[in-house]
């Protein structure tokens, strides 16, 4: 079965620092790996996403995600953490060779960033 | 303005009386999900449905039904809602398939007593 695991159930880290969110992923295919974003009492809203490609991708709000193949992980990062980037963060994978069209998020880790 | 909408907003409610969840999108998109949010475990997906009278279970689909007559909308039923069916839900919706962005609708807060 597939499975996403975020390790850290909190991230914090300084206004201006690097920051990263750690996500590995367990499948048996090839994964569509994504990150989601949700800000206090609102939905999710869409990062970024690998499906195939270069392994490096970019997304929203200058948040960047690599995937590695050999690790089985797509962490999170960005240069310089601010503010409003305190926020709940989800990594979720879908596995392409499986007929079944749903996503498993893992359970999510709360950044928080201090001025 | 492009939205998922759910209705209501937060429930109250007590065990065995039947509810219903309301979500709508305005973006003509194919697919819709359910998903509840419970602390410690993300987003679980309770039913996803592919296109109009096409509907199929996620992770966690007992105790709800859900319907699709028309595209836009994607209603969440529970017939005999229990105290473990408290928590947070949430409603998306994308164009074709489950690798395009999902959006995602402001959430419906239950509690059933």
């Amino acid at each position: 079965a597939q499975s996403v695991a975020q390790p850290e159930d909190q991230v914090n880290v300084a206004e201006g620092n690097p920051l990263t969110v750690k996500c590995t992923y367990s499948v048996s295919g090839n994964p569509y790996l994504f990150w989601y974003v949700q800000y206090p009492n609102r939905g999710l809203q869409f990062l970024l996403k690998y499906i195939t490609g270069d392994n490096l991708v970019k997304g929203s709000y200058g948040f960047e995600a690599e995937f590695n193949k050999s690790q089985t992980s797509f962490h999170l990062k960005k240069p310089s953490a601010l503010v409003s980037d305190s926020a709940l963060y989800f990594c979720a994978v879908r596995i392409l060779d499986t007929g079944r069209r749903a996503l498993t998020f893992g359970s999510g880790t709360r950044l928080q960033v201090q001025p | 303005e492009a939205q998922v909408t759910q209705n209501p907003r937060y429930l109250i409610t007590v065990t065995g009386k039947k509810l219903t969840v309301t979500c709508s999108q305005n973006m003509n998109h194919e697919y819709m999900s359910w998903y509840r949010q419970d602390p410690g475990l993300g987003l679980r997906q309770i039913y996803y449905s592919m296109n109009v009278e096409v509907t199929d279970k996620g992770d966690v689909p007992e105790g709800y039904k859900v319907s699709r007559k028309e595209k836009r909308n994607f209603p969440l039923i529970l017939e005999s809602p229990s105290p473990n069916q408290t928590s947070l839900y949430f409603c998306a919706s994308s164009v074709r398939l489950i690798t395009d962005t999902q959006y995602f609708g402001p959430g419906t807060r239950l509690t059933v007593l």
